[in-house]
This record gives structure tokens, sequence and C-alpha cells, in this order.
């Protein structure tokens, strides 16, 4: 199946820092998305983003599917941004499931 | 509803019982979706219902577990005979797009078995 591998697996940033959060992955995609995972656990979509650039306030998102990556910027990280951000790729064939990363887990420090 | 309901929140049972969890999809979302999550994990497909279709069950782990949907609306999930394994957080999200619609989550159901 379709390989998902996101980057760094862990950061620690000061308030105020900003951010680029990677996700590879091995075959052709019809469908990603970008999630946070806040420390109580709750899924929140940020981006559907299978190609081009998105921007929502101080998050934003590149995908360049034929290159079979995508990109998640945070800018002026705030102490709320902690969690745990998942990429999750819908395989061209197979677009039912979602196949999630690992995660790259955020720490925001004062 | 206004989001995506799970229920129980928690379940803690003893090794051998069956457990049911539920999940009642945004209303007028066609897709739902149950994925599971080990502690400090990442998420691991289970199934996929889609409309009146036959739902993808790919990612069930084994026979011990079983999901439906009634109505096109609520779903449960059920695992019988479970086992220490199957403790997890199980995770149930909708769409309104089939297959490639935005995905909303609901906070999940943690489950502990014993």
């Amino acid at each position: 199946g379709i390989q998902v591998e996101q980057s760094p697996p862990d950061l620690i940033l000061q308030e105020g820092a900003n951010s680029t959060l990677r996700c590879n992955f091995s075959d052709s995609v019809n469908n990603l998305q970008w999630f946070h995972q806040n420390p109580w656990g709750q899924l929140i979509n940020l981006f559907y983003i299978p190609s081009g650039t998105k921007q929502n306030g101080r998050l934003s998102a590149t995908t360049v599917a034929t290159e079979r990556y995508s990109l998640l910027y945070i800018s002026s990280s705030q102490t709320t941004d902690s969690g745990v951000y998942f990429c999750a790729v819908g395989h061209t064939g197979t677009a039912s499931k979602l196949t999630f990363g690992t995660g790259t887990r955020l720490q925001v420090t004062l | 509803g206004a989001g995506v309901s799970q229920s129980p929140s928690n379940k803690v049972t003893e090794k051998g019982k069956d457990v049911e969890l539920r999940c009642d999809p945004i209303s007028g979302h066609t897709a739902l979706y149950w994925y599971r999550q080990s502690l400090g994990q990442g998420l691991e497909f289970l199934i996929y219902f889609q409309g009146n279709s036959a739902p993808d069950k790919s990612g069930l782990p084994s026979d011990r577990f079983s999901a439906e949907r009634t109505g096109g609306s609520v779903s449960t999930l059920t695992i019988q005979r479970t086992q220490q394994e199957d403790s997890a957080v199980y995770l149930c999200a909708s769409s309104l797009v089939k297959a490639t619609g935005e995905l909303f989550f609901g906070e999940g159901s943690r489950l502990t078995v014993l």
C-alpha cells in the first residue's frame, strides 16, 4: 500500500517562531488532508489539499502532487498550536480510505 | 447534529467480553469511517461506509470486528471476545462527498481491555 512519511517526528518551538512540516507519499493521490490532534485527542481538519496552495490565517499548505509531497507552514506559532499534525492521503483507485502518516509532534513553549 | 458524536467516550471491559461503540455522523454526510489509534501511534483504517454501497472492510483486523450502518446514518462497531491488544481509541469520521471530501472526526471512544 501507499507509504506516508512525515518529518520531523518531533519539533519544539518558542512562541512566535515559524515552522515547516513535511509529508512525503509513495504514490499518486487524489486526496490529501492535514489534521491537528490537540492534547485532548480531538482531530481537527486543517486543509483538504490534493494539489495547490491554501491559506487559513497563520497556517498554509502546499501540495506538489507530481513530486509526491506536501508542506504545512505554521507562522507565528502559539502554545495552542501544540499537538500532533497528521498528513493523510487517499490513493487513486482506493479512494475510500485515507492512509495516515505517523505525525509530527509539535510543542510550542513560552 | 452539529458534529460527529461517539459513545461511550470511555469503556473499560474485561478480556473476552463483547463491546459496542456507536457513531452518529454529521447530518447529511453520506460517508462514514472508523479508525483506530493505539497509544502514541497514528491512525489505522478499519472500515468505510458510503451510502448504500457495500462497505470497505479491508482494514478490520480480525473476524472479531464487525460494523454496521443503519439507515445510512448511525453506525455501530462491535468487537467480540475482546483482547488486551484491542485497547485503543476508536475514532469515527464522516464526510459529505464520496471518498474525497474533508473528514470530520468525533472525539473517539477510549477502550480499555483488562
